[in-house]
């Protein structure tokens, strides 16, 4: 089954900086979903964004697909120590009904 | 309005031993979808459930895992005569169709020994 791939794996950067995550899918999908992952935590759900989307904001989140390289980033900027999480993205296989994970970035902010 | 629940939190089973896993998914959410995490991964789909039915289960072992969601009461993941290679965190999210944002619980995670 398709996986959504993150780049890159782990990340650190200093407070203040923005940290920006890749995201790669290898077939058709009707929607990309991030997800942010806190240590020993459940996922929580950042932002969705269909595939006749192109960009898509929530407060200092910027998420992009290019459904023709068939690939998504993701955009926090001005970081805080708080943003300090995995983040994973998650596709859709077309007609299938459940989401497919990546591994994640394990983003650090420094203070 | 409570998320969802999953308990227990932590489990630890002796190889060979069931475990069952409960979740509870958010009121009004009818779709629930289990996953498992090993450490520093992603998550694996495992199988994903609406009232009484399954409706994918491509993710989950052929042998020793079950899962059901009842008309009442939480849905459970069961896994019978747990090997060492059990030993994960597995999450439930639910959602309240299909293909909107899921929301997760904090996971159970299982030990085996």
């Amino acid at each position: 089954s398709q996986q959504g791939e993150e780049d890159p794996q782990a990340l650190s950067i200093q407070e203040g900086e923005n940290a920006t995550m890749n995201c790669s899918y290898k077939t058709s999908i009707n929607n990309l979903q991030w997800y942010r992952q806190n240590s020993g935590r459940g996922l929580v759900h950042l932002i969705l964004i269909r595939s006749n989307e192109r960009e898509k904001h929530s407060g200092r989140l910027r998420v992009t697909l290019d459904t023709s390289k068939k690939s998504s980033s993701l955009l926090i900027t001005a970081s805080r120590a708080a943003d300090t999480a995995s983040y994973f993205c998650a596709t859709d296989d077309q007609g299938a009904q459940k989401l497919v994970f990546g591994q994640g970035t394990r983003l650090t902010i420094n203070p | 309005n409570a998320g969802v629940m999953q308990n227990p939190r932590h489990l630890v089973r002796r190889r060979g031993q069931e475990a069952r896993l409960r979740c509870s998914p958010m009121k009004g959410h009818s779709h629930v979808y289990w996953y498992r995490q090993l450490p520093e991964e992603g998550l694996k789909f495992m199988v994903y459930l609406q009232k009484e039915n399954i409706i994918d289960e491509s993710g989950m072992p052929k042998e020793r895992f079950s899962a059901e969601f009842p008309k009442e009461g939480p849905s459970i993941l069961r896994i019978q005569q747990v090997v060492r290679g059990d030993s994960a965190a597995y999450f439930c999210a639910s959602s309240v169709a299909e293909n909107s944002p899921l929301h997760f619980g904090n996971g159970t995670r299982l030990t085996v020994t």
